[in-house]
Protein backbone atom coordinates (compact mmCIF):
# COMPACT_ATOMS: atom_id res chain seq x y z
CA UNK A 1 0.00 0.00 0.00
CA UNK A 2 1.01 3.28 -0.90
CA UNK A 3 1.49 5.87 1.67
CA UNK A 4 1.08 9.78 0.98
CA UNK A 5 1.28 11.95 4.11
CA UNK A 6 -0.02 15.46 4.18
CA UNK A 7 0.66 17.63 7.44
CA UNK A 8 -2.51 18.01 8.93
CA UNK A 9 -4.58 21.31 8.89
CA UNK A 10 -6.49 23.48 8.88
CA UNK A 11 -3.69 25.93 7.98
CA UNK A 12 -3.97 29.52 8.24
CA UNK A 13 -2.11 32.48 6.97
CA UNK A 14 -2.77 35.96 6.23
CA UNK A 15 -3.41 38.06 2.67
CA UNK A 16 0.60 38.72 1.26
CA UNK A 17 2.25 35.77 3.20
CA UNK A 18 3.90 32.57 2.16
CA UNK A 19 1.86 29.04 2.70
CA UNK A 20 3.97 26.35 2.85
CA UNK A 21 2.45 22.60 2.51
CA UNK A 22 3.89 19.80 2.78
CA UNK A 23 3.86 15.77 1.87
CA UNK A 24 6.11 12.88 2.44
CA UNK A 25 5.76 9.39 0.17
CA UNK A 26 6.60 6.13 1.12
CA UNK A 27 7.45 4.12 -2.60
CA UNK A 28 11.01 5.14 -2.77
CA UNK A 29 10.70 4.15 -6.71
CA UNK A 30 7.43 7.08 -7.34
CA UNK A 31 9.30 9.76 -9.83
CA UNK A 32 6.03 11.44 -10.45
CA UNK A 33 4.41 14.63 -8.00
CA UNK A 34 1.67 16.27 -8.53
CA UNK A 35 0.16 19.31 -6.79
CA UNK A 36 -3.77 19.67 -6.77
CA UNK A 37 -5.96 22.46 -5.47
CA UNK A 38 -9.78 21.87 -4.75
CA UNK A 39 -12.32 24.38 -3.89
CA UNK A 40 -14.94 23.34 -1.66
CA UNK A 41 -17.53 21.15 -3.58
CA UNK A 42 -15.42 21.61 -6.69
CA UNK A 43 -13.56 19.08 -8.45
CA UNK A 44 -9.33 19.16 -7.85
CA UNK A 45 -7.12 21.20 -10.27
CA UNK A 46 -3.90 20.31 -11.25
CA UNK A 47 -1.38 23.22 -9.70
CA UNK A 48 1.98 22.32 -10.45
CA UNK A 49 3.93 18.32 -11.22
CA UNK A 50 7.48 18.09 -10.70
CA UNK A 51 9.62 15.27 -11.85
CA UNK A 52 12.89 16.22 -10.92
CA UNK A 53 14.87 16.87 -7.77
CA UNK A 54 14.98 20.69 -6.74
CA UNK A 55 12.91 23.80 -7.25
CA UNK A 56 9.71 24.50 -9.79
CA UNK A 57 8.30 27.84 -10.15
CA UNK A 58 5.14 28.82 -11.80
CA UNK A 59 3.94 32.10 -10.60
CA UNK A 60 3.45 32.65 -7.32
CA UNK A 61 3.75 28.85 -6.56
CA UNK A 62 7.06 26.63 -6.18
CA UNK A 63 7.21 23.22 -5.55
CA UNK A 64 10.40 21.44 -4.35
CA UNK A 65 11.04 18.20 -4.50
CA UNK A 66 13.80 15.84 -2.77
CA UNK A 67 13.52 11.98 -3.09
CA UNK A 68 16.28 11.11 -0.91
CA UNK A 69 13.90 12.18 1.93
CA UNK A 70 10.60 11.28 0.21
CA UNK A 71 9.51 14.70 0.47
CA UNK A 72 8.12 17.16 -1.60
CA UNK A 73 6.34 20.73 -0.91
CA UNK A 74 3.94 23.40 -2.45
CA UNK A 75 5.29 27.37 -1.98
CA UNK A 76 2.59 30.01 -2.13
CA UNK A 77 3.96 33.62 -2.49
CA UNK A 78 1.99 36.41 -1.60
CA UNK A 79 -0.95 34.25 -0.82
CA UNK A 80 -4.30 35.85 -1.76
CA UNK A 81 -8.20 34.72 -0.18
CA UNK A 82 -9.03 33.39 -3.63
CA UNK A 83 -5.73 30.73 -2.59
CA UNK A 84 -8.02 29.35 0.55
CA UNK A 85 -8.67 25.46 -0.89
CA UNK A 86 -7.74 22.13 0.28
CA UNK A 87 -4.51 21.27 -1.06
CA UNK A 88 -4.17 17.59 -2.47
CA UNK A 89 -0.56 15.81 -2.79
CA UNK A 90 -0.72 13.11 -5.39
CA UNK A 91 2.18 10.50 -5.85
CA UNK A 92 2.14 8.09 -9.07
CA UNK A 93 3.41 4.37 -8.37
CA UNK A 94 6.01 4.64 -11.55
CA UNK A 95 6.57 0.52 -11.74
CA UNK A 96 5.55 -2.53 -10.50
CA UNK A 97 2.26 -3.77 -10.62
CA UNK A 98 0.69 -0.39 -9.43
CA UNK A 99 2.08 1.45 -12.27
CA UNK A 100 -0.12 4.26 -13.44
CA UNK A 101 -1.96 4.44 -9.97
CA UNK A 102 -2.16 7.42 -8.77
CA UNK A 103 -1.95 8.06 -4.49
CA UNK A 104 -3.42 10.62 -3.07
CA UNK A 105 -2.73 12.70 0.12
CA UNK A 106 -6.08 13.74 2.33
CA UNK A 107 -5.03 17.05 2.12
CA UNK A 108 -4.39 19.95 3.60
CA UNK A 109 -6.99 22.82 3.71
CA UNK A 110 -5.68 26.27 3.89
CA UNK A 111 -7.29 29.33 4.59
CA UNK A 112 -5.96 33.15 3.70
CA UNK A 113 -7.34 35.49 5.71
CA UNK A 114 -7.84 39.55 4.74
CA UNK B 1 -13.27 21.60 -25.06
CA UNK B 2 -15.37 20.14 -22.26
CA UNK B 3 -12.03 18.12 -20.85
CA UNK B 4 -13.58 14.89 -18.91
CA UNK B 5 -17.37 15.23 -18.32
CA UNK B 6 -19.49 12.77 -15.92
CA UNK B 7 -22.83 12.31 -16.08
CA UNK B 8 -25.21 12.67 -14.07
CA UNK B 9 -24.13 15.36 -11.37
CA UNK B 10 -26.49 14.01 -8.72
CA UNK B 11 -27.73 10.77 -7.87
CA UNK B 12 -30.40 9.18 -5.28
CA UNK B 13 -30.27 5.34 -5.29
CA UNK B 14 -32.46 3.00 -2.96
CA UNK B 15 -30.39 0.09 -1.06
CA UNK B 16 -30.10 -2.55 -3.86
CA UNK B 17 -30.39 -0.46 -7.13
CA UNK B 18 -27.96 -0.43 -9.97
CA UNK B 19 -26.74 2.44 -11.75
CA UNK B 20 -23.90 3.22 -14.39
CA UNK B 21 -22.04 6.46 -13.92
CA UNK B 22 -20.88 7.52 -17.39
CA UNK B 23 -17.46 9.47 -18.26
CA UNK B 24 -16.02 10.83 -21.26
CA UNK B 25 -13.00 12.44 -22.56
CA UNK B 26 -12.09 14.43 -25.29
CA UNK B 27 -8.58 15.31 -24.91
CA UNK B 28 -7.58 11.89 -26.28
CA UNK B 29 -5.79 10.61 -23.63
CA UNK B 30 -5.06 6.60 -22.94
CA UNK B 31 -5.82 6.51 -19.40
CA UNK B 32 -8.90 7.02 -17.52
CA UNK B 33 -9.34 6.41 -13.73
CA UNK B 34 -12.56 6.62 -11.24
CA UNK B 35 -12.10 8.08 -7.24
CA UNK B 36 -14.09 8.24 -4.61
CA UNK B 37 -13.82 10.89 -1.75
CA UNK B 38 -15.22 10.48 1.37
CA UNK B 39 -14.62 12.71 4.29
CA UNK B 40 -11.21 12.53 6.02
CA UNK B 41 -10.82 9.70 3.48
CA UNK B 42 -9.53 11.58 0.51
CA UNK B 43 -9.51 11.04 -2.98
CA UNK B 44 -9.29 6.60 -3.36
CA UNK B 45 -9.02 4.87 -6.58
CA UNK B 46 -11.62 2.61 -7.38
CA UNK B 47 -10.43 1.39 -10.90
CA UNK B 48 -8.07 2.08 -13.83
CA UNK B 49 -7.68 2.40 -17.21
CA UNK B 50 -4.32 2.21 -18.49
CA UNK B 51 -5.40 2.18 -21.67
CA UNK B 52 -7.90 1.30 -24.24
CA UNK B 53 -8.91 -2.43 -23.50
CA UNK B 54 -7.04 -2.89 -20.11
CA UNK B 55 -8.99 -2.08 -16.52
CA UNK B 56 -7.18 -2.55 -13.49
CA UNK B 57 -8.55 -2.41 -9.91
CA UNK B 58 -7.52 0.26 -7.64
CA UNK B 59 -7.63 0.64 -3.84
CA UNK B 60 -11.40 0.06 -3.10
CA UNK B 61 -12.73 -1.94 -6.27
CA UNK B 62 -15.56 -3.89 -4.37
CA UNK B 63 -18.76 -3.73 -5.45
CA UNK B 64 -17.91 -1.62 -8.71
CA UNK B 65 -17.22 -2.81 -12.35
CA UNK B 66 -15.97 -0.64 -14.80
CA UNK B 67 -16.24 -0.77 -18.14
CA UNK B 68 -13.58 0.97 -20.89
CA UNK B 69 -16.24 1.51 -23.83
CA UNK B 70 -14.05 2.64 -26.18
CA UNK B 71 -10.71 5.18 -26.10
CA UNK B 72 -13.16 8.55 -24.70
CA UNK B 73 -15.03 6.63 -22.15
CA UNK B 74 -14.48 4.82 -18.96
CA UNK B 75 -18.30 3.87 -17.13
CA UNK B 76 -18.23 2.95 -13.33
CA UNK B 77 -21.10 0.11 -12.17
CA UNK B 78 -22.42 -0.90 -9.26
CA UNK B 79 -24.62 -3.47 -9.46
CA UNK B 80 -26.34 -3.54 -6.21
CA UNK B 81 -25.55 -0.09 -4.30
CA UNK B 82 -24.75 0.23 -0.45
CA UNK B 83 -25.47 2.90 1.76
CA UNK B 84 -21.25 2.69 2.03
CA UNK B 85 -20.97 3.97 -1.25
CA UNK B 86 -22.39 7.14 -0.72
CA UNK B 87 -19.68 9.44 -1.56
CA UNK B 88 -18.61 11.66 -4.58
CA UNK B 89 -17.24 9.78 -7.41
CA UNK B 90 -14.93 11.51 -9.99
CA UNK B 91 -13.29 10.20 -13.37
CA UNK B 92 -10.26 11.82 -14.38
CA UNK B 93 -8.03 11.12 -17.43
CA UNK B 94 -4.22 11.41 -18.72
CA UNK B 95 -2.65 11.42 -21.84
CA UNK B 96 -0.40 8.39 -20.35
CA UNK B 97 -0.11 7.17 -17.02
CA UNK B 98 3.03 8.82 -16.49
CA UNK B 99 1.60 12.15 -17.03
CA UNK B 100 -0.72 14.66 -15.12
CA UNK B 101 -4.95 13.27 -14.43
CA UNK B 102 -7.25 15.69 -15.17
CA UNK B 103 -10.58 15.44 -13.07
CA UNK B 104 -14.44 15.58 -14.38
CA UNK B 105 -16.84 17.64 -12.06
CA UNK B 106 -17.90 14.98 -10.07
CA UNK B 107 -21.29 12.85 -9.40
CA UNK B 108 -22.91 13.16 -5.77
CA UNK B 109 -24.50 9.98 -5.05
CA UNK B 110 -26.64 8.99 -2.13
CA UNK B 111 -27.70 5.70 -0.91
CA UNK B 112 -30.39 5.94 1.27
Amino acid sequence: QKEVEQNSGPLSVPEGAIASLNCTYSDRGSQSFFWYRQYSGKSPELIMFIYSNGDKEDGRFTAQLNKASQYVSLLIRDSQPSDSATYLCAVRADRGSTLGRLYFGRGTQLTVWP
Amino acid sequence: NAGVTQTPKFQVLKTGQSMTLQCAQDMNHNSMYWYRQDPGMGLRLIYYSASEGTTDKGEVPNGYNVSRLNKREFSLRLESAAPSQTSVYFCASSIQVHTEAFFGQGTRLTVV
